[in-house]
């Protein structure tokens, strides 16, 4: 089991740019939730599907940020169109019957 | 309203020393969970443990021990003989069944480190 993958590990990119964040969850997991961290602001929940579907995007800081995820391996986090306070590292988690497991995490740098 | 509080910001300890480090939270479900994670340098974030609301034993694992007191709503993570890989940032958090649905509340994390 290859645990949660996240791609990329690092993005830099500059401002006004659009940012895609991928994820693959781990195989039967039913849940995903994609998470925010940074210094201010600590660990956030951005957003968490069940079997494919959104359930909660409350926590999706403006109109800017998008996710989908059109099927149960795959998932993107979406800025369009990024600004340098989008910096941050963003995770994602699929969830089993015991607890979360997380990916290791993209910093986003945006200059 | 749920929330999570870790109070010590960091903690420095030598090699060897036990350790424990807070976590109190709030929320008005009957049924919830509380973790404890570890975030090393490195950045990933790793689960250590998960308990309920019904299972007030306390856990010890190696030389992790956690210890659950409803009556003070605090679940506490002592890491004993401290070692310098130990070093990293600690969170903990709740998630409440009833009204929390499946959002997870994090503290501000514990940031902690062992000197050798």
């Amino acid at each position: 089991d290859a645990g949660v993958i996240q791609s990329p590990r690092h993005e830099v990119t500059e401002m006004g740019q659009e940012v895609t964040l991928r994820c693959k969850p781990i195989s039967g997991h039913d849940y995903l939730f994609w998470y925010r961290q940074t210094m201010m602001r600590g660990l956030e929940l951005l957003i968490y599907f069940n079997n494919n579907v959104p359930i909660d995007d409350s926590g999706m800081p403006e109109d800017r940020f998008s996710a989908k995820m059109p099927n149960a391996s795959f998932s993107t986090l979406k800025i369009q169109p990024s600004e340098p306070r989008d910096s941050a590292v963003y995770f994602c988690a699929s969830r089993n019957n015991y607890g979360y497991t997380f990916g290791s995490g993209t910093r986003l740098t945006v200059v | 309203a749920q929330k999570v509080t870790q109070a010590q910001t960091e903690i420095s300890v030598v090699e060897k020393e036990d350790v424990t480090l807070d976590c109190v939270y709030e929320t008005r479900d009957t049924t919830y969970y509380l973790f404890w994670y570890k975030q090393p340098p490195s950045g990933e974030l790793v689960f250590l443990i998960r308990r309920n609301s019904f299972d007030e034993q306390n856990e010890i694992s190696g030389r992790y021990s956690w210890n659950f007191q409803k009556s003070t709503s605090s679940f506490n993570f002592t890491i004993t003989a401290s070692q310098v890989v130990d070093s990293a940032v600690y969170f903990c958090a709740l998630r409440g069944v009833n009204t929390g649905g499946f959002k997870t509340i994090f503290g501000a994390g514990t940031r902690l480190f062992v000197k050798a």
